[in-house]
């Protein structure tokens, strides 16, 4: 079954400080992994997409990793700004029928970001 | 920005009722799909629709839900016949496939109380 574990589950950081977000995913066939910024009741907004061939790609303050050998990704806050504080989720794609890819969430991590 | 538009964004209604959940994708995009998030849960995948068609659907997306592309622009979720269990978030996403974008634009979710 395809699953992917996100560490911590949530961790406080004072403004200006830089945190990282684990994320941990046994997905098969693997297509590609997503990084997802959700505000409180609101739908995921996309930060970064990482395909197999990528090891690292930023968007701003925010910079993703992938080690596909490991199975293992990770999401770094620079210069953490209180606009941060959200959950912060990985997805990850898997190649599946005729509508493209199927994505597996995690559960997030919360951050927040304290003045 | 293109934008993925759901309505209503708050649905309260009565067990066993029937709701139905509007969503109005990106004009351009091919591929939709609807994923729902218990409190507190993981983002779960309900079911993709291309083609006019259904192209997968999870364990959760029994015979009390359905899929409707009725018109050029809408993309429907219909309960027939609601449970306690269905109160969640419901969100819609929509993509165009394209050689060099993965992208998924969610929607702000519908969120759905059954009491």
């Amino acid at each position: 079954k395809n699953q992917v574990e996100q560490s911590p589950q949530s961790l406080i950081i004072l403004e200006g400080k830089n945190c990282t977000l684990q994320c941990n995913y046994t997905v098969s066939p693997f297509s590609n992994l997503r990084w997802y910024k959700q505000d409180t009741g609101r739908g995921p907004v996309s930060l970064t997409i990482m395909t197999f061939s990528e090891n690292t790609k930023s968007n701003g303050r925010y910079t993703a990793t992938l080690d596909a050998d490991t199975k293992q990704s990770s999401l770094h806050i620079t210069a953490s700004q209180l606009s941060d504080s959200a959950s912060y989720i990985c997805v990850v794609s898997a190649r599946s029928g005729a509508a493209g890819n199927k994505l597996t969430f995690g559960g997030g991590t919360r951050v927040l970001v304290k003045p | 920005e293109p934008e993925v538009t759901q309505t209503p964004s708050h649905q309260v209604t009565q067990m066993g009722q029937e709701v139905i959940l509007r969503c109005v994708p990106i004009s351009n995009h091919l591929y939709f799909y609807w994923y729902r998030q218990i409190l507190g849960q993981k983002v779960e995948f309900l079911v993709s629709f291309y083609n006019n068609e259904i192209s997968e659907k999870s364990e959760i997306f029994d015979d009390q839900f359905s899929v409707e592309r009725p018109d050029g622009s809408n993309f429907t979720l219909k309960i027939r016949s609601t449970k306690l269990e269905d109160s969640a978030m419901y969100f819609c996403a929509s993509r165009r496939e394209t050689q060099d974008s993965y992208g998924y634009t969610f929607g702000s979710g519908t969120r759905l109380t059954v009491v």
